[in-house]
């Protein structure tokens, strides 16, 4: 069965370093999405990318944040100058329509900003 | 924008019913969804209902929605061991996608 995958599994970087978590999107899908869950919080809305442009983003994803699609498989989130808030659980997610009710999801990174 | 919550523990013996419960704040949210995440997995979509159904059945899950009062919850007949896990309620606001913080189902045998 096709599936969202992500790396790295687990990525550890110094404050204000550069980071960037790929994301391989199920093959056949239009829509790709980011989330993050600060542990023990909620899973929150970042970002969601069509035709490669963003189409809707969410009060956290602000200048510090872009995505990219840099060729036809991957997908991108580059977090500029981390801080320790960063620090998160981020979720890649893809859909085949925009309507779609359904979100395919990958195992996500944890991502630890010291 | 949409705020989703829901408790954040839930145990129960193995063959009882579970029933994990969820509140939303908009009420234009088209989809509504339950989510399980195993553990080092993503979140895979268990079941979704439209905002204009009341209630959903799907093999032993049964979704419950009440508009009105902007809560959904998920019920899990006979639950078993391999349904521990964390369970997501979340809700589709256009484009934008809100979740709550999960609820861990601890099922003891």
């Amino acid at each position: 069965e096709p599936e969202v995958t992500q790396t790295p599994s687990h990525q550890v970087t110094q404050m204000g370093q550069e980071v960037i978590l790929r994301c391989v999107p199920i093959s056949n899908h239009l829509y790709f999405y980011w989330y993050r869950q600060i542990l023990g919080q909620k899973v929150e809305f970042l970002v969601s990318f069509y035709n490669n442009e963003i189409s809707e983003k969410s009060e956290i994803f602000d200048d510090q944040f872009s995505v990219e699609r840099p060729d036809g498989s991957n997908f991108t989130l580059k977090i500029r100058s981390t801080k320790l808030e960063d620090s998160a659980m981020y979720f890649c997610a893809s859909s085949e329509e925009q309507h779609s009710y359904e979100q395919y999801f990958g195992p996500g990174t944890r991502l630890t900003v010291t | 924008g949409e705020d989703v919550e829901q408790s954040l523990f839930l145990s129960v013996r193995e063959g009882d019913s579970s029933v994990i419960n969820c509140t939303y704040t908009d009420s234009s949210s088209t989809y509504l969804y339950w989510y399980k995440q195993e553990p080092g997995a993503g979140l895979q979509l268990l079941t979704y209902i439209f905002s204009n159904m009341d209630m959903k059945q799907d093999q032993r899950l049964t979704v419950l929605l009440n508009k009105k009062d902007k809560h959904l919850s998920l019920r899990i007949a006979d639950t078993q061991t391999g349904d521990s896990a964390i369970y997501f309620c979340g809700a589709r606001y256009f484009n934008k996608f809100y979740f709550g913080s999960g609820t861990k189902l601890n099922v003891k045998p």
